[in-house]
């Protein structure tokens, strides 16, 4: 099985950046994601990270660090459009589960003016 | 467009009786998997199926049942052996195990008991 852990809220100002942390313990580990999920509608895929480091994609990147079973999201020069939830997704072992997502709690985004 | 549709997007169950969710997906995925969303409680799996005609329990299996007799459909029946169904099921499909391929979701069934 697996534990994964993320801030339940988290507030901003527009323009900042905020940093969204996740940290995971797990048997097998195949990859970690991040979706963003708007009220009411299906997650959308953000970012994907397998080996450590940084992964940058225009305002949001990831990073992450296998050995401590830890991973971020840091969104740059935020919008009020980014308010949102914020779920860290780890990939099992295809033993354990399909290589299934086993995703964290969510982070809820409120991003102020 | 390929995609994944979920249907219906509202349903409403009375006590005691079984209801069907919809998932169809057109993109040649392998995998398919039913999630349960519950507000605070993130995205539980119910169950998963990595090819046709064969499909496995997840975490919160109980009270639900599939089947996957087309690559394309992977239905989900709420049971009466459910005690609390009321949530938002999530359907997603994937090729298993291609690196940094994660998921296609469909849009959700917010389904009520009333």
């Amino acid at each position: 099985g697996q534990n994964i852990d993320q801030p339940t809220e988290m507030t901003a100002t527009e323009g900042a950046i905020v940093q969204i942390n996740c940290t995971y313990q797990t048997s097998g580990f195949n990859g970690l994601f991040w979706y963003q999920q708007h009220a009411g509608e299906a997650p959308t895929f953000l970012s994907y990270n397998v080996l450590d480091g940084l992964e940058e994609k225009g305002r949001f990147s990831s990073f992450l660090s296998r050995s401590k079973g830890y991973s971020y999201l840091l969104l740059k020069e935020l919008q009020m459009k980014d308010s949102a939830s914020y779920l860290c997704a780890v990939r099992d072992s295809y033993s354990n589960s399909g290589y299934a997502l086993n995703f964290g709690k969510g982070t809820s985004l409120l991003v102020t003016p | 467009d390929g995609g994944i549709t979920q249907s219906p997007k509202y349903l409403f169950r009375k006590e005691g009786q079984n209801v069907t969710l919809s998932c169809e997906q057109n993109l040649n995925h392998d995998a398919m998997y039913w999630y349960r969303q519950d507000p605070g409680q993130g995205l539980r799996l119910i169950y998963y199926s990595q090819i046709v005609n064969d499909f496995q329990k997840g975490d919160i299996a109980e009270g639900y049942s599939v089947s996957r007799e087309k690559k394309e459909s992977f239905p989900l029946t709420v049971t009466s052996a459910q005690k609390n169904p009321t949530a938002f099921y999530l359907c997603a499909s994937s090729i298993p195990g291609e690196a940094g391929y994660g998921y296609t979701f469909g849009s959700g069934t917010r389904l009520t008991v009333v």
